[in-house]
């Protein structure tokens, strides 16, 4: 079975620069979600989906960062403009029909370094 | 505000010691819980959950943890730690109250050859 699948690896970009995360969770999984992890610290949870509605944003700062997840398969996380605190691995998860009972797998990640 | 508390940020061993990792929350209600492992360059894993039933639960790798509900706690064990173990470690719970999946601040063990 495939996993999460997250892209770019690796992005370097610079302060007020804007870039995009792409990610495709694993087939059939309806909730997708997108995870913040600064170095030294736990994920932190941006925003979760579930299909192509948004079922938790309350930790995405919405001045600069915005997801969707059109047709309910995958998604895309934009962050603009880029501020130096946002350098962190931004990590794609899903889950089969939510977090309660199911497992949540998670992709490699994306690593943002702003400069 | 819930929470999830991991004791030790740190950790250093030498191979085949024993190995316990502090995991505390603060949730009302039923509560799932998890611990994930992250090994250097590599995505988040499931070590092992907690669902319901056993409060012991068994993992991968010999990995085991036991809930104790009455402390809110959550604790992993290892017996015997080997080289390829030094990792990060995150304890994780889902609340029914919130259906939001929380992490710890993860604990870096180090495992000395």
């Amino acid at each position: 079975e495939a996993g999460v699948a997250q892209s770019p690896r690796y992005k370097i970009i610079e302060k007020r620069q804007s870039v995009a995360f792409w990610c495709n969770p694993i087939s059939g999984h309806a909730t997708l979600y997108w995870y913040q992890q600064i170095l030294g610290q736990g994920p932190k949870l941006l925003i979760q989906f579930q299909n192509n509605g948004v079922v938790d944003d309350s930790q995405l700062p919405k001045d600069r960062f915005s997801a969707e997840r059109l047709k309910g398969v995958d998604s895309t996380l934009k962050i603009q403009p880029a501020k130096l605190e946002d350098s962190a691995v931004y990590l794609c998860a899903s889950s089969p029909r939510g977090t309660v009972t199911n497992t949540i797998y998670f992709g490699e990640g994306s690593w943002l370094t702003v400069v | 505000a819930q929470s999830v508390s991991q004791h030790n940020h740190h950790v250093i061993l030498s191979e085949a010691a024993s190995l316990e990792l502090g995991c505390n929350y603060s949730y009302g209600g039923t509560v799932n819980l998890f611990w994930y492992v992250q090994y250097p360059g590599q995505h988040l894993q499931l070590l092992l959950k907690y669902f319901s039933g056993d409060p012991l639960v068994k993992g991968i790798k010999g990995f085991e943890a036991e809930f104790i509900k009455s402390k809110f706690s959550f604790n992993l064990r290892k017996p015997s730690v080997q080289w390829s173990d030094t990792a990060e470690y995150f304890c994780a719970v889902i609340s029914s109250n919130t259906g939001k999946l929380i992490f710890g601040q993860g604990t870096t063990l180090q495992v000395k050859p």
